[in-house]
């Protein structure tokens, strides 16, 4: 069975703080993705990595996916209270389904 | 709006009792998965139909079953419910399978209470 891990499981900042949250496996997945989750609603899809070391920028959010393919960070530069969220990676195993992370609940405070 | 469609939004239901959750995917999605969310288990897969066939399987328990129809619009039934099964349903859709790396995309779940 393939597991994702995601650290911290929770995490409160000041508003204008950066952050990284991780997301680690022992498994190899042929993409990682990354979603945020908002109270009474679905996780919706900030970034797919594909291939191993890439990084992708999305204004201030910074993923990166390992040179192995196990691995991923998030890092949030400048929070803003509207970066307030679960966020959850989701490792692509080959062809069969999206394992889930259980997520990094992340408060930005005013 | 992620063009996913789950119906009902709110489900209340007694022990014993069995229910069915609806999911219209985003138009053109052949992909359907279903997710459980529950605050101690995260998501968990339950069950993958692609194009009316069933892909992949999770932990998905012998009470629930899933059929995804000629219309591609897909349901759960959840039989023999317990208390705890009172969680976040999610169904997502999307264009392929994981193989081919397409997001899913969520619908906004059936939040069932079995009391």
């Amino acid at each position: 069975t393939q597991l994702l891990e995601q650290s911290p499981q929770f995490l409160s900042i000041q508003e204008g703080e950066n952050l990284t949250v991780y997301c680690n496996s022992s498994s190899v997945f042929s993409s990682l993705q990354w979603y945020r989750q908002e109270p009474g609603e679905g996780p919706v899809l900030l970034v797919t990595v594909v291939t191993g070391g890439e990084v992708k920028k999305l204004k201030r959010l910074t993923f990166q996916f390992g040179d192995a393919r196990k691995d991923s960070s998030l890092h949030i530069t400048a929070a803003q209270p509207g970066d307030t969220g679960l966020y959850l990676c989701a490792g692509a195993n080959y062809g069969q389904n999206f394992v889930f992370g259980p997520g990094t609940r992340l408060s930005v405070l005013p | 709006d992620s063009g996913v469609t789950q119906t009902p939004k709110h489900l209340i239901t007694a022990t014993g009792q069995r229910v069915t959750l609806r999911c219209s995917p985003r138009s053109g999605d052949l992909s359907v998965y279903w997710y459980q969310q529950s605050l101690d288990q995260g998501l968990q897969f339950l069950i993958q139909y692609y194009n009316g066939e069933e892909r992949a399987k999770g932990n998905i328990l012998e009470r629930f079953s899933a059929q995804q129809f000629p219309d591609l619009h897909s349901e759960l039934n959840l039989s023999s419910l317990e208390l705890g099964d009172s969680a976040l349903y999610f169904c997502a859709s999307s264009a392929g399978g994981a193989s081919y790396n397409s997001p899913l995309h969520f619908g906004n779940g059936t939040r069932l209470t079995v009391t």
